[in-house]
């Protein structure tokens, strides 16, 4: 079954650029690769998914190389209010075929004034 | 419209009672999820619903964690013989479509589990 390795936590200041990788070997063939966030005592939210090369929305951009071993969430100019958790999902078909979706154990982003 | 919602927000147990938890889904949504998330951990998957039907009850701890789900909507996880190690907030998410990563999940606000 795939698993996903993310980074436990970063520090960042406001106005920077903030780049989140997750990998993730041996994700199902077809799906999306998706990427939500959390806030302390809420239930996640959904930011951004994509396939393959670069997906960009209002809020980030994510970038998923030709093999989809990995993907990297980016947030541009990031502001206090993006301190918060962000976790990746894939998903992968086990050995016994039943799917699975996986969630990362989350990264814990800190921004700094 | 209205999100997932679920009640009761806090529950405080004794230790080998039992326990629901409820959840409804956004109208409309198939897929239910339920998640479990220990103080300042990652989500746990607990299991899945498509309809009324669970195609993945892989993520139950025990078989103390049971769950169903009712006219494709209401959803109650209900832990028997509660442990202390089953405090957590335990958090119910709904999608339109089926679970795989493309398919956004909407989360309720969750249930914070004590068990004392």
């Amino acid at each position: 079954l795939a698993k996903t390795t993310q980074p436990i936590s970063m520090d960042s200041y406001e106005g920077q650029e903030v780049n989140i990788t997750c990998s993730h070997n041996n994700i199902a063939t077809n799906d999306y690769i998706t990427w939500y966030q959390q806030f302390p005592s809420q239930g996640p939210r959904f930011i951004i998914q994509g396939y393959k090369t670069k997906v960009t929305n209002e809020v980030a951009s994510l970038f998923i190389p030709a093999d989809r071993k990995s993907s990297t969430l980016s947030l541009p100019r990031v502001s206090l209010s993006d301190t918060a958790v962000y976790y990746c999902l894939v998903g992968d078909r086990g050995m016994d075929s039943n799917y699975q979706l996986i969630w990362g154990a989350g990264t814990k982003l800190i921004i700094k004034p | 419209g209205a999100g997932v919602s679920q009640s009761p927000s806090n529950k405080v147990t004794e230790k080998g009672k039992d326990v629901e938890l409820r959840c409804d889904p956004i109208s409309g949504h198939t897929a239910l999820y339920w998640y479990r998330q220990s103080l300042g951990q990652g989500l746990e998957f607990l299991i899945y619903f498509q309809g009324n039907s669970a195609p993945d009850k892989s993520g139950l701890p025990s078989d103390r964690f049971s769950a169903e789900r009712t006219g494709g909507s209401v959803s109650t996880l209900t832990i028997q013989r509660t442990q202390q190690e089953d405090s957590a907030v335990y958090l119910c998410a709904s999608s339109l479509e089926s679970g795989t990563p493309e398919a956004e999940q909407y989360f309720g606000p969750g249930t914070r589990l004590t068990v004392t």
